[in-house]
């Protein structure tokens, strides 16, 4: 399997800040990264695809970049409602694989 | 606009058959742009990708799961199942289905239905 590795598990912030998560690939996966947003209750939402694509309707606060093992979310003037658990996930190869989460706090 | 919604027993036994179906509308299960896919979470813990369904009735499972898992396309119902066999107490989870386009990005999901096997 492609393990995929998020940093942090948690995080911290506020209203305004801007924050950026991690994922690694345990190999290369090219662009095939995708990024969900899970509030806690709900299941999960797409926020990005393949790496830096702005899922519909998604707010442009909202950005992704990387290739081959390394892929960043970064979320800029940072609202109340987006403090949930997000996950990357791979798409290169199946089994497709997630990331173990961060917890974006308060 | 496309929703899906799961629906089965909430709670098995142990080494009984956990079956799930999920109901497709607002759009064509018949679509070749899409798979049909099972994902489960366990309580406070991540997402695993069980299987999917191609509009052909091709299937690919997670080696974790394979021995145990089918997934099958009902194109006349918009339904798509889940059943998994021989279940344990670590099979409990809620249980997604999901849309996967471009056999990229789930990019619709239902709202998941919780599946705790206990005796």
């Amino acid at each position: 399997d492609f393990q995929m590795t998020q940093s942090p598990s948690s995080l911290s912030a506020s209203v305004g800040d801007r924050v950026t998560i991690t994922c690694r690939a345990g190999q290369s996966v090219s662009i095939y990264v995708n990024w969900y947003q899970q509030k806690p209750g709900k299941a999960p939402k797409l926020l990005i695809y393949t790496a830096s694509t702005l899922q519909t309707g998604v707010p442009s606060r909202f950005s992704g970049s990387g290739s081959g093992t390394d892929f960043t979310l970064t979320i800029s003037n940072l609202q109340p409602e987006d403090f949930a658990t997000y996950y990357c996930q791979q798409s290169y190869t199946t089994p497709y694989t997630f990331g173990q989460g961060t917890r974006l706090e308060i | 606009q496309v929703q899906l919604q799961e629906s089965g027993p909430g709670l098995v036994k142990p080494s009984q058959t956990l079956s799930l179906t999920c109901t497709v509308s607002g759009g064509s299960i018949s679509s070749g742009d899409y798979y049909w896919t099972w994902i489960r979470q366990p309580a406070g813990k991540g997402l695993e990708w069980i299987g999917r369904v191609y509009t052909s009735g091709t299937t690919t499972y997670n080696p974790s799961l394979k021995s145990r898992v089918t997934i099958s396309l009902d194109t006349a119902k918009s339904q798509f199942s889940l059943k998994l066999s021989a279940v344990a107490a670590a099979d409990t989870a809620l249980y997604y289905c999901t849309r996967l386009s471009a056999g990229t990005y789930f990019d619709y999901w239902g709202q998941g239905t919780l599946v705790t096997v206990s005796s």
